[in-house]
């Protein structure tokens, strides 16, 4: 039972190098998301999508862009990367019920830009 | 100011003891409340939604007091396996999608 996996789960990048941090999610889940976590922050909303084909901003979107491939897919994207971005960055999805939601969280992925 | 606020602890208890967190919230549109635990290097798990009315789940009770924008959480007779950082969040839609977090309370139970 895979729930959400998120690929790679560690990364070193040199300041200005691209890469794509990978999701998927396999609840068939409308919803997903990306956050990145940071000491002394919490987690906080990159980007979202409520559904196959749509995509909006969260809190912190500059430095990045998302792709909702299908259903199952939305990967997150540093064009070029900065010693800011270092962190750990979670996927999630959720499915909208009536009852309300539960948001199941991927187990991460460390970061570090130098 | 932050949109959700938790003292960040840490809160050493020894094993029995009760803790209580409080989280603060500053967007009166928030519409769910939730509890998150997060062990070390790990993802968020969700421990318990919050209604209004409180809710209890085992030695965890949480609640809500709007009046106030404040969500707690309690927990009795700690055990060493509460240790984890908790996390308060809330979201603007009835469905609880697209939360809002503070920063954790890191809690440690000592033998």
């Amino acid at each position: 039972n895979a729930g959400v996996t998120q690929t790679p789960k560690f990364q070193v990048l040199k300041t200005g190098q691209s890469m794509t941090l990978q999701c998927a999610q396999d609840m068939n889940h409308n919803s997903m998301y990306w956050y990145r976590q940071d000491p002394g922050m919490g987690l906080r909303l990159i980007y979202y999508s409520a559904s196959e084909g749509t995509t909006d901003k969260g809190e912190v979107p500059n430095g990045y862009n998302v792709s909702r491939l299908n259903k199952r897919e939305f990967s997150l994207r540093l064009e070029s990367a900065a010693p800011s971005q270092t962190s750990v960055y979670f996927c999630a999805s959720s499915v909208s019920r009536a009852s309300g939601n539960t948001i199941y969280f991927g187990e991460g992925s460390w970061l570090t830009v130098v | 100011r932050k949109e959700v606020e938790q003292d960040p602890g840490p809160f050493n208890v020894p094993e029995g003891a009760t803790v209580a967190f409080n989280c603060t919230y500053s967007n009166s549109a928030s519409q769910s409340f939730f509890w998150y635990r997060q062990d070390c290097r790990k993802e968020p798990k969700l421990l318990m939604s919050v209604y209004s009315s409180g809710n209890e789940d085992g030695r965890f009770t949480a609640q809500l007091n709007r009046a106030s924008q404040y969500i707690s959480l309690l927990i009795r007779d700690s055990k060493l396996s509460d240790s984890a950082t908790y996390l308060c969040a809330t979201a603007k839609e009835t469905s609880g999608s697209r939360l809002t977090f503070g920063e954790g309370t890191q809690l440690t139970v000592n033998p």
